[in-house]
């Protein structure tokens, strides 16, 4: 049982580089989301959906984009990365509004 | 705005202690408030999960209580030991969107 699954762990990126972030879940959850963790400012909500086909705003959206095709995918797109954007990024799920939420590992990134 | 606070930010307890972790919460209107676990590096495990009409709710060594009234909950740990060094986060879950607002988390050293 693979629970969220994070890829990849670690990433390096030079300022105005790309790159999606993966996110994928197995427990057939509607609810998935992406959070990013500063030290001292604790998790913040970047985006998230409530199924297939919806997504919506979190606190700190700007420079980020999703989509979700699927049940179980939910990436995350840095359109131009900046380094502002250094952190480390948690993907999350629950079944239901309400429930249990289950994270993913995360993804440390670098921005440079 | 929903905001959440973890006192205190560092605690060093000696093993064996029992011991109380608090989480303070703004606004009153929370449809349930989790408790996770997070080790250095590593994702964010859940451990308790109460519902807003729940008081407490238990597992094994801790358990954790919620009093919506005054926006607070507390996780109790029994007997602690050094397999219980981590960061502990509460977050709060406003329920129409499904969003986590998290505090900054507790970060407790269990000494042998």
């Amino acid at each position: 049982n693979a629970g969220v699954t994070q890829t990849p762990k670690f990433q390096v990126l030079k300022t105005g580089q790309s790159m999606t972030l993966q996110c994928a879940q197995d427990m057939n959850h509607e609810y998935m989301s992406w959070y990013r963790q500063d030290p001292g400012m604790g998790l913040r909500l970047i985006h998230y959906s409530v199924g297939a086909g919806i997504t919506d705003q979190g606190e700190v959206p700007n420079g980020y984009n999703v989509s979700r095709s699927t049940t179980e995918d939910f990436p995350l797109r840095l359109l131009s990365a900046a380094p502002s954007q250094t952190s480390v990024y948690f993907c999350a799920s629950s079944y239901l509004r309400g429930a249990e939420a289950f994270f993913g590992q995360g993804t440390r990134l670098t921005v440079v | 705005k929903q905001e959440v606070t973890q006192i205190p930010a560092a605690l060093s307890v000696p093993e064996g202690e029992n011991l109380v972790l608090n989480c303070s919460f703004t606004d009153s209107a929370i449809y349930n408030l989790q408790w996770f676990r997070q080790d250095p590096g590593k994702g964010l495990t859940s451990l308790l999960l109460i519902q807003s009409s729940q008081r407490e709710q238990t597992s094994g060594r801790l358990n954790a209580s919620l009093d919506k009234s005054s926006g607070r909950s507390t996780l109790y740990i029994a007997a602690s030991q050094p397999g219980d060094s981590a960061t502990y986060l509460c977050a709060v879950n406003g329920g129409a969107t499904n969003k986590l607002i998290f505090g900054t988390g507790t970060l407790l050293a269990v000494q042998p």
